[in-house]
């Protein structure tokens, strides 16, 4: 069935550095991945997303890119700090599907130390 | 902050009984989709209504429905409540006047324990 697989689970790094995290679909017709930050105890937010007909996309210290062909996209948050520190998840799915529904991964717990 | 506001916060039940939750959109916000998101798991998808018609639905059994009323509120039912429908329960509403996912838009979530 439909699934995406997020790499890691948790990640740890110092403040400034870069963090990376990955994620894998399964069904071919995803068009759109958006990517949620959610703090313990808050909703999830929408920090950026992609549409499938762009390979990349830029917002400040937040990127995402996008591999079509092998089922890949990846955020990449440079120049981390503190307030970078909570739970990030993946998400896949079709704009316009009758379905009207985002496969979400598993979540990645960032941890930024000062 | 952004349109999309849950009731109640938190809700404590015990096994066998039913629950409402409900969420209220901003106008214009015609398409709403419920998520269940279990500790430490990302959210699921219920269903998504578009209209108030179910546009779809995830792989959640029939006593989980829901409802979308013409002022852009909507509810969530759950019959014969189980320990495992303890979670955390998303709604989500799009700026897209059509049936989307596009830039979802969530509440803060209602907290359900099952005891």
């Amino acid at each position: 069935g439909e699934n995406v697989e997020q790499h890691p689970s948790t990640l740890s790094v110092q403040e400034g550095d870069s963090a990376v995290i990955k994620c894998t679909y399964s069904d071919s017709a995803s068009n759109y991945f958006p990517w949620y930050k959610q703090e313990l105890g808050k909703r999830p937010q929408l920090i950026i997303d992609i549409r499938s007909n762009v390979g990349e996309k830029k917002d400040q210290r937040i990127a995402v890119t996008l591999n079509k062909t092998a089922k890949h996209f990846s955020l990449h948050i440079t120049e981390t700090q503190p307030e970078d520190s909570a739970v990030y998840f993946c998400a896949a799915g079709e704009i316009y599907n009758q379905g009207g529904k985002l496969i979400f991964g598993q979540g990645t717990e960032l941890s930024v130390k000062p | 902050e952004t349109g999309v506001t849950q009731s109640p916060t938190h809700l404590i039940k015990t096994r066998g009984q039913q629950v409402t939750l409900r969420c209220s959109s901003q106008s214009g916000h015609n398409t709403v989709s419920w998520y269940q998101q279990a500790l430490g798991q990302g959210p699921q998808f219920i269903f998504q209504y578009y209209r108030e018609e179910e546009n779809g639905r995830g792989n959640f059994p029939p006593r989980f429905s829901g409802l979308q009323f013409p002022n852009y509120s909507s509810e969530l039912n759950v019959n014969a409540l189980e320990l495992d429908d303890s979670a955390l329960y998303l709604c989500a509403s799009s700026l897209a006047g059509y049936a989307t996912n596009e830039k979802l838009f969530f509440g803060s979530g209602t907290q359900l324990s099952v005891l």
